[in-house]
């Protein structure tokens, strides 16, 4: 069974740009969530979507959304990029928004210069 | 922001020996799970205790709960080097203070062979 895919690995981008991650959970899994990793803040929730409806959202500004398809694949983008938006970005995948084990893709490390 | 705490923020051992990290957390929870990390990767589930159990083992882990201090410990005994990774405590709280699963800063642990 395939894990959570999460591409691109790395990316670089300017002050200013947008940028677009994408996340496939795993078959069957009907629930994603991002979360946004810095040295400084550790790990902090961006947001959760189950059946293509974001169940609960983080406290981040406008500028970071996303959104689900039908087959459970999520993005999020990241619009008007700023330097403290680099960050490894986290997407977890599970069942449900129980609060069962979450099952974690290998991160998307974005670069802002 | 962040619902657990870890202690230590870094924690060294030799190999063979056990490591003890710990977990506070602010509101009342329906569970608490741990998570490791290899750097700059994604987060791997190690174990889920819920709020009406006291303490679970999966093989060299063990993990303990008190929800009256809203605390847990990990234990990991006879450490290898390949537990070098950081730790990380994540609470759900969904029906209480938060509606996610909230993850603490974590825990670095090195194992020196």
């Amino acid at each position: 069974k395939a894990g959570v895919t999460q591409t691109p690995r790395y990316l670089i981008k300017t002050r200013g740009q947008q940028v677009t991650l994408s996340c496939s959970p795993i078959s069957g899994h009907r629930s994603v969530s991002w979360y946004q990793q810095t040295p400084g803040q550790g790990l902090q929730f961006l947001f959760e979507y189950f059946s293509e409806t974001q169940r609960n959202k983080g406290n981040f500004p406008g500028r970071f959304s996303g959104r689900q398809f039908s087959n459970s694949r999520s993005e999020m983008n990241v619009s008007t990029l700023e330097l403290g938006d680099s960050a490894l970005y986290l997407c977890a995948s599970s069942w449900d928004t129980g609060g069962e084990k979450l099952f974690f893709g290998s991160g998307t490390q974005l670069s802002v210069l | 922001s962040q619902q657990g705490e870890e202690d230590p923020q870094a924690l060294s051992i030799q190999e063979g020996e056990n490591a003890t990290m710990n977990c506070s957390y602010k509101t009342s929870i329906n569970n608490l799970q741990w998570y490791r990390q290899n750097s700059g990767r994604g987060l791997v589930h190690l174990i889920l205790i819920r709020s009406n159990e006291r303490e679970k083992h999966s093989g060299r882990l063990r993990v303990t709960l008190d929800t009256s201090k809203k605390s847990s410990s990990l234990l990991i005994t006879a450490s290898r080097a390949a537990d070098t990774a950081s730790y990380f405590c994540a609470t759900d709280a969904r029906g209480g203070g938060n509606n996610d699963m909230r993850f603490g800063a974590g825990t670095r642990l090195t194992v020196k062979p």
